[in-house]
Formats: C-alpha cells, sequence, structure tokens
C-alpha cells in the first residue's frame, strides 16, 4: 500500500521559505506513472492545488503562487519536495503532499501538515 | 481559470435519505474531468469520483456522479453515518485545476 509522509518546519516566520518533503513507500517515485505534488488547506477553508511535477521533469505550478513555488523530485531517497518563498500569513494552511494520477485527479494523500507562518 | 461553486454550502439531511450536491463551473469542463472527493474532520480528502460518473476503486455503490459542461451533481442515495462530511468537487480538464469551495453534509 502506498502510503506519503510530510515532514517539515510548523512554523515559518513571514517573508522567509517554507520547506517540505514528502517521503513515498510503498512505491517508486521513479516509475512511469508516478506523478506528485502538493495540495493545501488553510485552516476551515478548501483545497489549493499548489504545484506538481511529473516523471518526465515537468512542472506545473498555481498561477498564483508561480513565481514563488518549486517542486522538485529527490528519485535516491524516494521523495519530493515544495519550497514556498516570501510567506506570508496567508500561506498558513495544512499542505498534503499527494500521488496524482496522469489526468490529474488525487489517487493517494499524505495525512497532511499544518505550517504556521507567524513571527 | 474555471471557478467551481457548489452549492448548498450546508445541506441537512436523515439517515437513510437521498443527498444531492451540485457543482457548477464558469465555464465548460473538458471531456467531463470533474470529480468528487469526501474530506472527514482532521482527514486527508478521499477520492470518490472521476470523469464526472466512474467510481473510484473501493467506493459504495450508493455514491454516483453525474452531469456535464458545466453543471454536475453527485448524489448519495441512502445516508449512511459515516457519510456526513465535506464533499468537494475539483475540475482537472484546464490548469489551473481547482477546487470548489466544499458542501458541509450534516446530519438532521
Amino acid at each position: 500500500q502506498l502510503q506519503l509522509q510530510e515532514s517539515g518546519p510548523r512554523l515559518v516566520k513571514p517573508s522567509e521559505t517554507l520547506s517540505l518533503t514528502c517521503t513515498v513507500s510503498g512505491g517508486s517515485i521513479s516509475s512511469s506513472n508516478f506523478y506528485c505534488g502538493w495540495i493545501r488547506q488553510p485552516p476551515g477553508k478548501g483545497l489549493e492545488w499548489v504545484g506538481s511535477i511529473y516523471y518526465s521533469g515537468s512542472t506545473y505550478y498555481n498561477p498564483s503562487l508561480k513565481s514563488r513555488v518549486t517542486v522538485s523530485v529527490d528519485t535516491s531517497n524516494n521523495q519530493f519536495s515544495l519550497k514556498l518563498t516570501s510567506v506570508t500569513a496567508a500561506d498558513t494552511a495544512v499542505y498534503y503532499c499527494a500521488k496524482i494520477t496522469a489526468a490529474g485527479t488525487v489517487e493517494y494523500w499524505g495525512q497532511g501538515t499544518l505550517v504556521i507562518v507567524s513571527s | 481559470e474555471i471557478v467551481l461553486t457548489q452549492s448548498p454550502g450546508t445541506l441537512s439531511v436523515s439517515p437513510g435519505e437521498r443527498a444531492t450536491l451540485s457543482c457548477r463551473a464558469s465555464q465548460s469542463v473538458s471531456s467531463r474531468k470533474l470529480a468528487w472527493y469526501q474530506q472527514k474532520p482532521g482527514q486527508a480528502p478521499r477520492l470518490l469520483i472521476y470523469g464526472a460518473s466512474s467510481r473510484a476503486s473501493g467506493i459504495p455503490d450508493r455514491f454516483s456522479g453525474s452531469g456535464s459542461g458545466t453543471d454536475f451533481t453527485l448524489t448519495i442515495s441512502r445516508l449512511e453515518p459515516e457519510d456526513f462530511a465535506v464533499y468537494y468537487c475539483q475540475q482537472y480538464g484546464s490548469f489551473p485545476i481547482t477546487f470548489g469551495q466544499g458542501t458541509r453534509l450534516e446530519i438532521k
């Protein structure tokens, strides 16, 4: 059974960079059918697609965040990562890592990690 | 960007009854690329329906999806206690991928 687990700092200061890592077990992110990405959910609010990366290396970022977000893959450790620069309180959210189907639906989710942006 | 508007915001239904949730898109969703997710408190969402009407693996047949173009519906035919949750629609036919704001299904 595929499992995903987010890790990283839970508290980030305004203007700094949010960095999260997703560790995948039960499957290889090097396989051709492995697409992965990040989705976030501010407390008490809805879901927002942050960014995703495909086995070819191509990336897709939400235009509302595009200038600040980077998603990358570390196949040697079966992990992928999210970096979000210049954060503000509006970036406070539960961040989910996810395995995405080729079509774009979310097949597997991590449990989510709450990241708070505060000084 | 395709904006998805879900209605109602909150739906109160008794167990055993039928629930009908709506998702309306601001423009046509390509190739019926519309999905539905269920989210319970403190949990990640779970995929229920993809392609507007195909059930994901392990999803009971009391969940059904329909619609095309700009109007989509999720129907839960006989509500079980575990079905009370928040439901989100998602369009994945065009970038950026977007979600609706959610419908909370509560016990009446």
